[in-house]
C-alpha cells in the first residue's frame, strides 16, 4: 500500500481565517514533506519532517506553520494567507536511509486552496 | 546545486505510437536517484519509474522505460504503445543520496504530453 491521504480536497478561505491541512500515511515512513504547486509548474518544497522533527524549512513565510504530531500525521496550519498563496498543496512521505533501495517519495492527491 | 532541465514544454503522440521525453541534469555527486512522475489533470502526482545511478541497467515498468546515460547526465523516458490515459504533465526529478534529514527532490519544469486518438 503506497497511499498518502490528504484532507480536505478543496479549501476556500479568507485572508483573516485560520485553517489546517491534514496529511496521513500508514506506510511506516519516517519522512514527510509539504510542497506547494502552482498551475503548470513543478512542486516547490516547503518543509521536511524526519522522525517527527522539522529538518528542512525552505524559508517559508510564518503564516504557514507545519506540525507533525506523530509518525503518521502531518498538518499544515494556515493563518492570514494572501491571495498569492492559492495553489495545490501536496503532501508526500518516504522512508529514510533505506540504503541502496533509495527513498521514493509517494504523494497524496493534494488540497486545492483558494484564498479570497 | 543540482539542476534538472526538461527542454520540451509540450509533446504530442498518436495513440499506440511511441514517444520519448527528454531530461538532463547537473550534479557533482556519483550516487543519486532519478525519477519520472506523472501528473494527470486530477493533479495526483504518480510515480512512473525510478532509476538508481549506480545501476547500469535501464529501468523498465511495462510500457515505460528509460534511457539512462550517466556520463552525459541524461535520463529520457520512452512511452511505448501510448494510450489516452498517458496524457499528463510529466516531471523528471533528481534526488541526492540518502540523508538523515530525509531528502530533497529537484524537479524539472515539466513536459505536457498530449495523446491524439
Amino acid at each position: 500500500d503506497t497511499e498518502v491521504t490528504q484532507t480536505p480536497k478543496h479549501l476556500v478561505m479568507g485572508m483573516t481565517n485560520k485553517k489546517s491541512l491534514k496529511c496521513e500515511q500508514h506506510m511506516g515512513h519516517r519522512a514527510m514533506y509539504w510542497y506547494k504547486q502552482k498551475a503548470k509548474k513543478p512542486p516547490e518544497l516547503m518543509f521536511v519532517y524526519s522522525y517527527e522533527k522539522l529538518s528542512i524549512n525552505e524559508s517559508v513565510p510564518s503564516r504557514f506553520s507545519p506540525e507533525c504530531p506523530n509518525s503518521s500525521l502531518l498538518n499544515l496550519h494556515l493563518h492570514a494567507l494572501q491571495p498569492e498563496d492559492s495553489a495545490l498543496y501536496l503532501c508526500a512521505s518516504s522512508q529514510i536511509l533505506a540504503g541502496k533501495k533509495g527513498e521514493t517519495q509517494y504523494f497524496g492527491p493534494g488540497t486545492r486552496l483558494l484564498v479570497l | 546545486a543540482q539542476t534538472v532541465t526538461q527542454s520540451q514544454p509540450e509533446m504530442s503522440v498518436q495513440e499506440a505510437e511511441t514517444v520519448t521525453l527528454s531530461c538532463t541534469y547537473d550534479t557533482s555527486e556519483s550516487d543519486y536517484y532519478l525519477f519520472w512522475y506523472k501528473q494527470p489533470p486530477s493533479r495526483q502526482m504518480i510515480l512512473v519509474i525510478r532509476q538508481e545511478a549506480y545501476k547500469q541497467q535501464n529501468a523498465t515498468e511495462n510500457r515505460f522505460s528509460v534511457n539512462f546515460q550517466k556520463a552525459a547526465k541524461s535520463f529520457s523516458l520512452k512511452i511505448s504503445d501510448s494510450q489516452l490515459g498517458d496524457a499528463a504533465m510529466y516531471f523528471c526529478a533528481y534526488r541526492s543520496p540518502p540523508r538523515e534529514y530525509g531528502n530533497k527532490l529537484v524537479f524539472g519544469a515539466g513536459t505536457i504530453l498530449r495523446v491524439k486518438s
